[in-house]
């Protein structure tokens, strides 16, 4: 079975600090790879996602990720973050081969202070 | 709609009782999707439903947990015989064909 794991629960940074959140997963083929946010008192949305092509990929808010098969990661970085952008931030992996079910990582709270 | 709603919002019951869950998925997206989140953790999938059937039920904990969604659209979690443990955020998303999952807001469910 597929696993995320998601190695920092809970960090805080000051605004314009670098971010970078590990990402990890555990099946050997070929995978569909996603970053969720959640904002404070608000639903789960998709930052970015990464289904094939060039490995690194933007998203939204200047976030970005980059996948390294051979590392089996999809790290999401920032080069500034900014106070609005205190969430709680998923990683996520879809099988490919007719497989639909999405396994989230646990999750990494993300405290920007001003 | 312009999103997927969930309902209710907040659903608090005791144990023992069955409860039932909503989920209106966006229009036109065949796919739709429950996940379970509990305290702490990342979303659980549940089950995929692709059209009318359950293309996939692996997710679901056991016998006490069911989903419909008879006509294509609207699902409904079935949850009988709750327990404390069941005690979590059910999340529902839906998609069209190729598309990243668009999430609804999510029922609370509290199992006193």
């Amino acid at each position: 079975a597929q696993s995320v794991s998601q190695h920092n629960h809970h960090v805080i940074l000051s605004e314009a600090a670098s971010l970078e959140l590990g990402c990890n997963y555990s099946y050997g083929g070929t995978v569909n790879l996603f970053w969720y946010v959640q904002y404070p008192g608000q639903h789960l949305q998709l930052l970015l996602k990464y289904f094939s092509g060039d490995p690194l990929v933007k998203g939204i808010k200047g976030f970005e990720a980059e996948f390294i098969k051979s590392k089996f990661s999809f790290n999401l970085r920032k080069p500034s973050v900014q106070w609005s952008d205190t969430a709680e931030y998923f990683c996520a992996v879809m099988r490919l081969g007719g497989y639909q079910k999405v396994t989230f990582g646990t999750g990494t709270k993300l405290q920007v202070i001003p | 709609g312009a999103g997927v709603s969930q309902t209710p919002s907040n659903k608090v019951t005791e144990k023992g009782k069955y409860v039932e869950l909503r989920c209106d998925p966006i229009s036109g997206h065949t796919a739709l999707y429950w996940y379970r989140q509990s305290l702490g953790q990342g979303p659980e999938f549940l089950i995929y439903f692709q059209g009318t059937g359950a293309a996939d039920d692996s997710g679901l904990p056991n016998d006490r947990f069911f989903a419909v969604r008879p006509e294509g659209s609207v699902s409904t979690l079935k949850i009988q015989r709750t327990e404390r443990g069941d005690s979590a955020v059910y999340l529902c998303a839906s998609s069209s064909q190729g598309q990243p999952k668009v999430f609804g807001p999510g029922t609370r469910l509290t199992v006193l």
